[in-house]
């Protein structure tokens, strides 16, 4: 069974520049999450989908991150403008039920 | 206070060692309690899933489930180098939304 799919895995931007992340979940799964995990520390939630919906996007910030799952398989989450506090690995996971299946991440450097 | 704390490691045992990993927690309504497991450069990999308390057994890995105290652990048993990762633990509520802890990076020495 093919994994949780990231694309770019690595990305260096300039502050101020903007970054889109793409992630295919695994097939037939429901749930799609983006975490952010910034260097020491554990994974942060930013937005849940169901299919297509929006569940949760509580701790997205809003003002530069925006995310979307079209036709409720693949999605993009996209960051602009890019801020030095940014730089962290943005991981995609899916689940069909209750166990959650994470991405290898994409990892940003904001410099 | 953080919701999840972990213990911050980072540690070092020799290869064979009993590891011992800890989180406690604050939120009573937590009832699925998991272990991640991350190699550098790697995402967060499923190592052990319990829910509520109890123990959980699986090859040379063992979780406990204290929820009476707020407490989880992972033991590692004959520990090998291939180990040498950072190892998280997650929890959530009925809703399936975890909150992690910062991890705890373990390196088994040969």
């Amino acid at each position: 069974e093919a994994g949780v799919a990231q694309s770019p895995r690595y990305k260096i931007i300039e502050k101020r520049q903007s970054v889109a992340f793409w992630c295919n979940p695994i097939s037939g799964h429901a749930t799609l999450y983006w975490y952010q995990q910034i260097l020491g520390q554990g994974p942060k939630l930013l937005i849940q989908f169901q299919n297509n919906g929006v569940v949760d996007d509580s701790q997205l910030p809003k003002d530069r991150f925006s995310a979307e799952r079209l036709k409720g398989v693949d999605s993009t989450l996209k960051i602009q403008p890019a801020k030095l506090e940014d730089s962290a690995v943005y991981l995609c996971a899916s689940s069909l039920v209750s166990t959650i299946y994470f991405g290898e991440g994409s990892w940003l450097t904001v410099v | 206070q953080k919701e999840v704390e972990q213990d911050p490691g980072p540690l070092s045992v020799p290869e064979g060692a009993i590891v011992s990993l800890n989180c406690t927690y604050s939120n009573s309504a937590f009832q699925y309690f998991m272990w991640y497991r991350q190699y550098s450069r790697k995402g967060p990999e499923l190592l052990m899933y319990t829910y509520s308390s109890g123990n959980k057994e699986d090859g040379r890995f063992t979780a406990q489930v204290d929820k009476s105290s707020k407490y989880i652990s992972l033991f590692i048993r004959d520990s090998q180098p291939s180990d040498s990762a950072t190892y998280l633990c997650a929890m959530s509520e009925e809703d399936y939304k975890l909150s992690f802890g910062a991890g705890t990076t373990v390196t088994v020495r040969a």
